[in-house]
């Protein structure tokens, strides 16, 4: 398996755009998280998946970030407009079970201009 | 007090020396204990992870475990060069309502280890 796959691994774009980050989980993995990390805050949970159901979205700072999982292999975290404190690196994670090893995504690092 | 605290370094060791690293949390019904290491630029990955009080060991990493005074830490023996990193400290405790929880991470400690 080529482990949890993010996309783009950069992402430059001008405030007020909308950002379209992407996620493939490891197959069968049945959990998938969201997180960006930051120095200020480190890593902070933004969403988390069960069997493609959100369970937790507590994390996620305001209404203009979204997420979805339509199906097992696909996430998108979403955020419309886009403003310059959202620059951070985006982690996407995916376990088999709820709180044992989260395998790591290479992240997507946005910067908001 | 933040939930899960760790010293932020930089933690500095000579190569060959035993590395330390400290975490304390907040929930004392935290189950789990995890250390994640992060190379600059790359991803977190799993070093250890720890459920029982005492000590785990894995080849040169030893996590340590005691929930009564809530702090779990990371021996690191023979360190070596390679083992330079931020290494993060995440603690699964409850949050809100109910029975869920969540994986709190800590905001990691830098190590650097000198040859």
């Amino acid at each position: 398996d080529a482990g949890v796959i993010q996309s783009p691994r950069h992402e430059v774009t001008e405030m007020g755009q909308e950002v379209t980050l992407r996620c493939k989980p490891i197959s069968g993995h049945n959990s998938l998280f969201w997180y960006r990390q930051t120095m200020m805050r480190g890593l902070e949970l933004l969403i988390y998946f069960n069997n493609n159901v959100p369970i937790d979205d507590s994390g996620m700072p305001e209404d203009r970030f979204s997420a979805k999982m339509p199906n097992a292999s696909f996430s998108t975290l979403k955020i419309q407009p886009s403003e310059p404190r959202d620059s951070a690196v985006y982690f996407c994670a995916s376990t088999s079970t709820g709180f044992t090893e989260a395998f790591f995504g290479q992240g997507t690092r946005l910067t908001v201009v | 007090q933040k939930e899960v605290e760790q010293n932020s370094g930089p933690l500095s060791v000579p190569e060959g020396a035993i590395a330390s690293l400290n975490c304390t949390y907040s929930d004392r019904g935290s189950q789990s204990f995890f250390w994640y290491r992060q190379y600059s630029g790359k991803s977190p990955e799993l070093i250890m992870f720890i459920y029982s009080n005492g000590d785990k060991e894995d080849g040169r990493f030893t996590a340590q475990l005691n929930k009564a005074s809530q702090y779990v830490s990371l021996l690191i023996r023979d360190s070596q060069p390679s083992d330079s990193a931020t290494y993060l400290c995440a603690v699964n405790m409850a949050k809100g309502a109910g029975n869920n929880r969540k994986l709190i991470w800590g905001l990691g400690t830098s190590l650097a280890v000198n040859p």
